[in-house]
């Protein structure tokens, strides 16, 4: 089946830093990318949809000059979060649809902002 | 609007135990519906789906059916295995328009099997 990479798959960082998040379809061209937040015991939220070559749309409440997210090809989409806080620790995941309009998920991204 | 809801967990059963979860949903159009799972650790792998009214998902001894009439897609498994411990997620896809593609995510169900 299709694959999606995460890049890193941890990272701690120190509070004011910025950290890039990369999602890669592997083997497969993605025109959309989603990016999602999970917390602690609770389900995934969208952040924001990324589709290639133009802005991403962002969901209600997700500053998008905090978490810039850049999908420069078909296989690539990063999400930055720029001047991280404690508050923006949590457990980063993308997803990639293909063609045919399947989603598959990357494996995620643990932050920690210290 | 476009919205799932499971049963909360966590669910703790023996090995061999029949499972249920239970899953409703609320839609506009014709949703696909889905069952993720969530290994620790990891990111979401689809477990089934289904794309119609009456289509039965199954995948890996679990079974879902899509009944349009209580708009509902419960997951069952006759006899679970300490290998099926994890996170469950119910979801929907509404194909159309903006929200093409987009998923909405029951909270998830935290199953743990003892042996």
């Amino acid at each position: 089946g299709a694959v999606v990479s995460q890049h890193p798959s941890r990272v701690i960082c120190k509070s004011g830093t910025s950290v890039k998040i990369e999602c890669r379809s592997l083997d497969f061209q993605a025109t959309t990318m989603f990016w999602y937040r999970q917390f602690p015991k609770k389900s995934l939220m969208l952040m924001a949809t990324s589709n290639e070559g133009s802005k991403a749309t962002y969901e209600q409440g997700v500053e998008k000059d905090k978490f810039l997210i850049n999908h420069a090809s078909l296989t690539l989409s990063t999400l930055t979060v720029t001047s991280a806080h404690p508050e923006d620790s949590s457990f980063y995941i993308c997803s990639a649809r293909d063609r045919i309009n399947e989603q598959y998920f990357g494996p995620g991204t643990r932050l920690t902002v210290t | 609007g476009n919205s799932v809801t499971q049963m909360e967990g966590p669910v703790t059963l023996s090995e061999e135990a029949f499972l249920t979860i239970n899953c409703t949903y609320t839609a506009t159009g014709y949703p696909s519906l889905f069952w993720y799972v969530q290994y620790p650790g990891e990111g979401l792998q689809l477990l089934l789906k289904a794309t119609k009214a009456d289509d039965k998902g199954s995948n890996k001894g679990f079974e879902a059916t899509y009944r349009k009439e209580t708009t509902s897609f419960h997951l069952e498994k006759g006899s679970v295995q300490v290998s099926d411990s994890a996170v469950y997620f119910c979801a929907l896809s509404v194909d159309r328009g903006s929200t093409l593609g987009r998923l909405y995510f029951g909270r998830g169900t935290q199953l743990t099997v003892w042996p």
